[in-house]
């Protein structure tokens, strides 16, 4: 069964870091490509980040360039997003989603982790 | 890439039929087939219930299904059941990432 396990939320000030992980389970991580998906309060999901499934290709949504940086550790089997320069606007629920292989859709999700930046 | 647009809540009684729509434009969801559904519980993982507008994974009811029609993407759940009541999302893919519409609520009644 895949499983997609989110950590690190929490509160934090503005201006400030957080280094977010999901960890993965029931399936060859190191093959497939994954993504953080966030919602915030009361809004749609946004797309925030991907990762290609050695490292080579990312890609980030204009609202996080050059704040963000998505990475993985296969031998790990886990992702992260490293958030720094944080901001009111970032507040939300972050979700790891993992992108399918057969079709342009992402497939599996976690239970997302929260962040609160506020001072 | 704009966003994609759905009503805010949709609602329907046990066993009826409901349709929620997805609507794009003439550049996106009109020109593409990468159009998924996913239905969120809150507090839980989202679910993926359609991709490429009506394709159903592996483990989904066969309640549920996808269209598309110009440039609004459809998602019709028959037979309501209780458990449906949730949000839901469509997302389309075009140029290497996914573009979600702001979702709606479905309340069965």
């Amino acid at each position: 069964e895949v499983q997609l396990v989110e950590s690190g939320g929490g509160l934090v000030q503005p201006g400030g870091s957080l280094r977010l992980s999901c960890a993965a389970s029931g399936f060859t991580f190191s093959s497939d490509s994954m993504n953080w998906v966030r919602q915030a309060p009361g809004k749609g999901l946004e797309w925030v980040s991907y990762i290609s499934s050695s490292s080579n290709t990312i890609y980030y949504a204009d609202s996080v360039m050059g704040r963000f940086t998505i990475s993985r550790d296969n031998a790990k089997n886990s992702l992260y997003l490293q958030m720094n320069s944080l901001r009111d606007e970032d507040t939300a629920m972050y979700y790891c989603a993992r992108e399918s292989k057969a079709a342009a859709t992402v497939d599996y999700w976690g239970q997302g982790t929260l962040v609160t930046v506020s001072s | 890439q704009s966003a994609l647009t759905q009503p805010a809540s949709v609602s329907g009684s046990p066993g009826q039929s409901i349709t929620i729509s997805c609507t794009g434009t003439s550049s996106d969801v009109h020109g593409y087939n990468y159009v998924s559904w996913f239905q969120h519980h809150p507090g839980k993982a989202p679910k993926l219930m359609i991709y490429d507008v009506s394709e159903r994974p592996s483990g989904v009811s066969n309640r549920f299904s996808g269209s598309k029609s110009g440039n609004t993407a459809s998602l019709t759940i028959s037979g309501l059941q209780a458990e449906d009541e949730a949000d839901y999302y469509c997302s389309l893919y075009t140029s290497g990432s996914p573009v979600f519409g702001g979702g709606t609520k479905l309340t069965v009644l």
